[in-house]
C-alpha cells in the first residue's frame, strides 16, 4: 500500500540530546513537509523541502535540522538548542508544491524529552 | 503572517443532530482543506476545494469555499458516533504556495 510512515510512534529522550524522527513516503511525491502540534493548537511548519538535496525553513525551524538525500525520505533532528522539544511531530508530501497540491499525513511521533 | 480563526472551538452534540463549522482569515487563500484528526494520529484529508465559490461533498461532509476568498465553512449531517475527533481547517495562500496554514481546530464530541 502507498503511504507515509513515520518511526518510531513514541520516542523518549533526556533533555540535552539529539533525536532523529523518520519520514518515509512511497507515494512517488516530490514535496515533503514537517510540522509540530502542541496540545490544542493547530499544526506548525518547521521545514519543507520540494525536491530532492533542497529544503527551506518553515515558521519554527529554529533548533531543528533536516536532511533530502531521497526522494522518499525526509528525517528531522530535534537538537539539544530546541527550548521545549516535547510535542507530536507530523510528517506530510504532497506530489509537488504548490496551491492545487494536497498535503497527505503520516500517523505521527510523539516525541518527550525528560 | 496569514491566521485563520477557525470556531467553534468545541461542539458537544446528541447523535443525529448536524453539524457546521467555519474558518476564517484576514487574507484570501488559494485552497481550502478539511481535516480530521483522532487522537495521537496523523490528519486525514476530508474535503479540498479549490475554487471561489466551490461546494463540494463527501458522502454526509459538504464544505464550501467562500466568494471572498476568506472564509470556508464545513457541515456534517446526521452525526455517527465516529464522527467524533478534531476537524481543522487549513489555506494555501498566494504567497508561500507550499505552506498550509492551519487553524486552531474544532473538538466534536458527540453523546449517544
Amino acid at each position: 500500500d502507498g503511504g507515509i510512515t513515520q518511526s518510531p510512534k513514541y520516542l523518549f529522550r533526556k533533555e540535552g540530546q539529539n533525536v532523529t524522527l523518520s519520514c518515509e513516503q512511497n507515494l512517488n511525491h516530490d514535496a515533503m513537509y514537517w510540522y509540530r502540534q502542541d496540545p490544542g493548537q493547530g499544526l506548525r511548519l518547521i521545514y519543507y523541502s520540494q525536491i530532492v538535496n533542497d529544503f527551506q525553513k518553515g515558521d519554527i525551524a529554529e533548533g531543528y535540522s533536516v536532511s533530502r538525500e531521497k526522494k522518499e525520505s525526509f528525517p528531522l533532528t530535534v537538537t539539544s538548542a530546541q527550548k521545549n522539544p516535547t510535542a507530536f511531530y507530523l510528517c506530510a508530501s504532497s506530489i509537488e508544491p504548490g496551491p492545487l497540491n494536497t498535503q497527505y499525513f503520516g500517523p505521527g511521533t510523539r516525541l518527550t524529552v525528560l | 503572517g496569514q491566521q485563520l480563526n477557525q470556531s467553534p472551538q468545541s461542539m458537544f452534540i446528541q447523535e443525529g443532530e448536524d453539524v457546521s463549522m467555519n474558518c476564517t482569515s484576514s487574507s484570501i487563500f488559494n485552497t481550502w482543506l478539511w481535516y480530521k484528526q483522532d487522537p495521537g494520529e496523523g490528519p486525514v484529508l476530508l474535503i479540498a476545494l479549490y475554487k471561489a465559490g466551490e461546494l463540494t461533498s463527501n458522502g454526509r461532509l459538504t464544505a464550501q469555499f467562500g466568494i471572498t476568498r476568506k472564509d470556508s465553512f464545513l457541515n456534517i449531517s446526521a452525526s455517527i458516533p465516529s464522527d467524533v475527533g478534531i476537524y481543522f481547517c487549513a489555506g494555501q495562500g498566494l504567497q508561500g504556495a507550499q505552506k498550509l496554514v492551519f487553524g486552531q481546530g474544532t473538538r466534536l464530541t458527540i453523546n449517544p
